[in-house]
């Protein structure tokens, strides 16, 4: 079975500027969750998704969204980009008893 | 509400010697709790996992880890250490919530 994937694998981005994130879960995996991972903050929650509906949202601005589509993949988003989005973003998909992780997007933003 | 705390944010040990990466947790609720690790540019890969089956817990590579409900501990152990090993560790708890994730601690193996 293919694992989670994620594309890009590397973006550098300015200020100001939007991005997108794209996640493809494993194969019959229904929900789909987002980290994110900088030096300072360590690992932290974005949102999960579960047949298309948003079902857990983290601590974060609303510049961060998610969505899924009927596939189950699934997409971030982050508008007016700020220095301190750069990080590594990681997509999980799985069950709450098990998540498999996707390699990650690094974002750079200058 | 949940939380992890990972001692030590980096551990040494030679290679052939017993590793020992320490973990507690705070749950409301029963937990569910994970040890993964992460290489360089890599996302994270599950070690192992304790859902309420038994205690002690063995994952891949040679990793174990005990679960200790009085002590609140799943403490990640490998008898003999590899220089493969070296990365970082994370221990996560959930209880029907996302995953909360510990600090981390980067192991080091010396030859």
């Amino acid at each position: 079975k293919a694992g989670v994937t994620q594309t890009p694998r590397y973006l550098i981005k300015t200020r100001g500027q939007q991005v997108t994130l794209s996640c493809s879960p494993i194969s019959g995996h229904r929900s789909v969750s987002w980290y994110q991972q900088t030096p300072g903050q360590g690992l932290q929650f974005l949102f999960e998704y579960f047949s298309e509906t948003q079902r857990n949202k983290g601590n974060f601005p609303g510049r961060f969204s998610g969505r899924q589509f009927s596939n189950s993949r699934s997409e971030m988003n982050v508008s007016t980009l700020e220095l301190g989005d750069s990080a590594l973003y990681l997509c999980a998909s799985g069950t709450v008893e098990t998540q498999y992780f996707g390699p990650g997007t690094r974002l750079l933003v200058l | 509400a949940q939380s992890v705390t990972q001692l030590g944010s980096h551990v040494s040990v030679s290679e052939g010697a017993l590793v020992l990466l320490r973990c507690n947790y705070s749950s409301s609720v029963p937990p569910y709790l994970f040890w993964y690790v992460q290489y360089p540019n890599q996302g994270l890969q599950l070690l192992l996992k304790y859902t309420s089956a038994a205690t002690l817990v063995k994952g891949i590579n040679g990793f174990e880890a005990e679960f200790k409900k009085s002590e609140t501990s799943f403490h990640l152990t490998k008898p003999s250490a590899h220089m493969s090993d070296a990365a970082e560790y994370f221990c996560a708890v959930s209880g029907n919530t996302p995953l909360v994730f510990g600090k981390g601690t980067r192991l080091s193996v010396i030859a």
